[in-house]
């Protein structure tokens, strides 16, 4: 397609279990990352890559949080032993250059039970 | 510390323009104001950014006052798809241009 995708789009979980969430950016973008929005909230920055390394993970709340982007394209935000705080909506966004303007995903909206 | 502060909310009857306003009154020389928008279940979507000067594109228009301390969004003819939150948001560009979002405003337009 020719916008950011992600996958899955609902994912309900349980509380202690891991999950796995997937981020196709557009094609060539060398920028990727990820944000995490919560009920009535904006979206809080996580994650940044720029291509296949973590330029920036100073958003990431702790180490149950980790991010991978082996190729440089596809992305993946882990998350192990989920926690009920942790449901919130998950958003991807891609970019071709260095400045602010963003391509977004429609996001994964997480829930633990 | 929020960069920016905007009103929680707003209206404005469909077809009229809709100013949405601003304020980042400790901006620096070098930074940008982008505006964002999100559609209820969508993700943001760019609307247009600047320095200095004014500046338009198909979306809207954007009024930078002299001294850059606050910003207007100008939404010539809304129409009910233009329903959405409104982030204004300021940020160096360079190598990691993450987005730091506010509240925004919700701009709710009516029929």
């Amino acid at each position: 397609g020719a916008g950011v995708s992600q996958t899955p789009s609902n994912k309900v979980t349980e509380k202690g279990k891991y999950v796995e969430l997937r981020c196709d950016p557009i094609s060539g973008h060398t920028a990727l990352y990820w944000y995490r929005q919560s009920l009535g909230q904006g979206p809080e920055f996580l994650i940044y890559f720029q291509g296949t390394g973590a330029a920036d993970d100073s958003g990431l709340p702790n180490d149950r949080f980790f991010a991978v982007r082996p190729e440089g394209s596809v992305s993946t935000l882990k998350i192990q032993r989920t926690e009920r705080g942790d449901s919130a909506v998950y958003l991807c966004a891609s970019s071709s250059t260095p400045l602010g303007f963003q391509f977004f995903g429609p996001g994964t909206r997480l829930t633990v039970l | 510390d929020a960069k920016t502060t905007q009103p929680p909310s707003m209206d404005c009857a469909e077809g009229r323009a809709a100013n949405l306003p601003c304020n980042h009154s400790t901006i620096s020389g070098n930074e940008y104001v982008y505006w964002y928008r999100q559609i209820h279940s969508q993700g943001p979507q760019y609307i247009i950014h600047g320095l200095k000067n004014n500046e338009t594109n198909e979306m809207a228009s954007l009024i930078i006052t002299e001294d850059r301390k606050s910003s207007t969004l100008i939404l010539p003819h809304a129409t009910l798809r233009d329903t959405a939150v409104y982030y204004c948001i300021v940020l160096i560009t360079g190598a990691n241009s993450k987005l730091t979002f506010g509240k925004g405003i919700t701009l709710s337009v009516r029929p």
